[in-house]
């Protein structure tokens, strides 16, 4: 089952830009975690968000979480060449006990032109 | 990737056929997961397991079959059952630990059947 949606589901700025993606989900959460997949390539987590935060920071990565509106945005400042790529979130529910099950979203795909 | 490698990477079969895809981990974690990836699609789990010698259905377990006998290794067999099997799977780990839930992924096997 697809929990998380993500918009918008394509991507494209210039080299310098911020760009923000932002998803949305329909049960309550655990926490909600970003990853990033190069074409071709498997998953890479970049950060993870608590049900109890508000906001969280790692380098030029900005994560934001509204429970109230079920819905999560990450932005990614001063965005470089190298960010082109698939952005998926990824909740962790309360139902899924101690299994580690992450339910995904459907992506956004980032480009960021040179 | 980390220590998670996925062999072959490209896959190709003809209807009928069982084909194995090989995981495999050292990092010594516990819980191990497989997806299933279509095109523009995200990640819908097909099996996971949480310790050697027990795995569980994902979402869409119809079709694929599991074994975990070595906590180091989890392969997937997509069966003749598999109604459409081409896509790209995923395999992943995670550390154990109830407050740990970020999973690491291996680099995929793209499957193609012929």
């Amino acid at each position: 089952s697809q929990q998380g949606e993500e918009d918008p589901q394509a991507l494209s700025i210039q080299e310098g830009e911020n760009a923000t993606m932002n998803c949305s989900y329909k049960t309550s959460i655990n926490n909600l975690q970003w990853y990033r997949q190069n074409s071709g390539r498997g998953l890479v987590h970049l950060i993870l968000i608590r049900s109890n935060e508000r906001e969280k920071h790692s380098g030029r990565l900005r994560v934001t979480l509204d429970t109230s509106k079920k819905s999560s945005s990450l932005l990614i400042t001063a965005s470089r060449a190298a960010d082109t790529a698939s952005y998926f979130c990824a909740t962790s529910t309360p139902g899924s006990g101690n299994t580690g099950k992450l339910i995904f979203g459907q992506g956004t795909t980032l480009q960021v032109k040179p | 990737d980390g220590g998670i490698t996925q062999s072959p990477k490209y896959l190709f079969r003809k209807e009928g056929q069982n084909v194995t895809l090989s995981c495999e981990q050292n990092l010594n974690h516990d819980a191990m997961y497989w997806y299933r990836q279509d095109p523009g699609q995200g990640l819908r789990l097909i099996y996971y397991s949480q310790i050697v010698n027990d795995f569980q259905k994902g979402d869409i377990a119809e079709g694929y079959s599991v074994s975990r006998e070595k906590k180091e290794s989890f392969p997937l067999t997509v069966t003749s059952a598999q109604k459409n099997p081409t896509a790209f799977y995923l395999c992943a780990s995670r550390p154990p630990g109830r407050t740990y839930n970020e999973q690491f992924f291996g680099p995929g096997t793209r499957l193609t059947v012929l």
